[in-house]
């Protein structure tokens, strides 16, 4: 069974860093792309990032690029996201969700998600 | 880096069809079959229920269609149940400078 379970949120103050993991299981990491996804309180999803898995090229959404890295250890099949520069904007749920096979066709996995709170 | 554009809400009763739309660009949804959609009920975390603008996921109930006309996608309920209240979500690839877009959301409503 596919799995994807997303650990490390908690609360931080403006200006703080906190890295979020993401242990996958049941499937070959090393042939997917791999997402993070966000979801404010009450507002709908923001894609914020995808590492490929052929070359482990990087994106980012405007609104985190330059503080946040996205990585992964394939040898831990486990996905990484560095957040630096924490804004009270960040503050949402964060999911890991799996690519289809094709990186751009969509995530047909999800985590449960970690809540990040950004706050003094 | 804006939303794609969904209705707010859309509503129907049970066994009838509601359709929810998706508008974007030729630089996303017009310009690529990569337009997926998501259900996410309250609490949990969203789950696929259409990729590559008409597939199902294996497990998926074929109560979902999903096409594409220009710039615009949409999914089609059928037979609409009470379960399919929840929030519904498209998302493109996107050949801007970001990779993926999510649409707005839209609240189904089942009467």
């Amino acid at each position: 069974e596919v799995q994807v379970l997303e650990s490390g949120g908690g609360l931080v103050q403006p200006g703080g860093s906190l890295k979020l993991s993401c242990a996958a299981s049941g499937f070959t990491f090393t042939s997917y792309a791999m997402n993070w996804v966000r979801q404010a309180p009450g507002k709908g999803l923001q894609w914020v990032s995808t590492i490929t898995a052929t070359d482990d090229s990087t994106y980012y959404a405007d609104s985190v690029k330059g503080r946040f890295i996205i990585s992964r250890d394939n040898s831990k099949n486990t996905l990484y996201l560095q957040m630096n520069s924490l804004r009270v904007e960040d503050t949402a749920v964060y999911y890991c969700a799996k690519a289809l096979r094709g990186a751009t066709q969509g995530c047909d996995s999800w985590g449960q998600g970690t809540l990040v709170t950004v706050s003094t | 880096q804006s939303a794609l554009s969904q209705p707010a809400s859309v509503s129907g009763s049970p066994g009838q069809s509601i359709t929810i739309s998706c508008t974007g660009t030729s630089s996303d949804v017009g310009g690529f079959n990569y337009v997926s959609w998501y259900q996410q009920h309250p609490g949990k975390a969203p789950k696929l229920i259409i990729y590559n603008v008409s597939n199902r996921p294996s497990g998926v109930s074929d109560r979902f269609s999903g096409s594409k006309s220009g710039n615009t996608a949409s999914l089609t309920l059928s037979g609409l149940q009470a379960e399919d209240e929840a929030d519904y979500y498209c998302c493109s690839y996107s050949s801007s400078t970001t990779f993926y877009v999510f649409g707005s959301g839209t609240k189904v409503t089942v009467l």
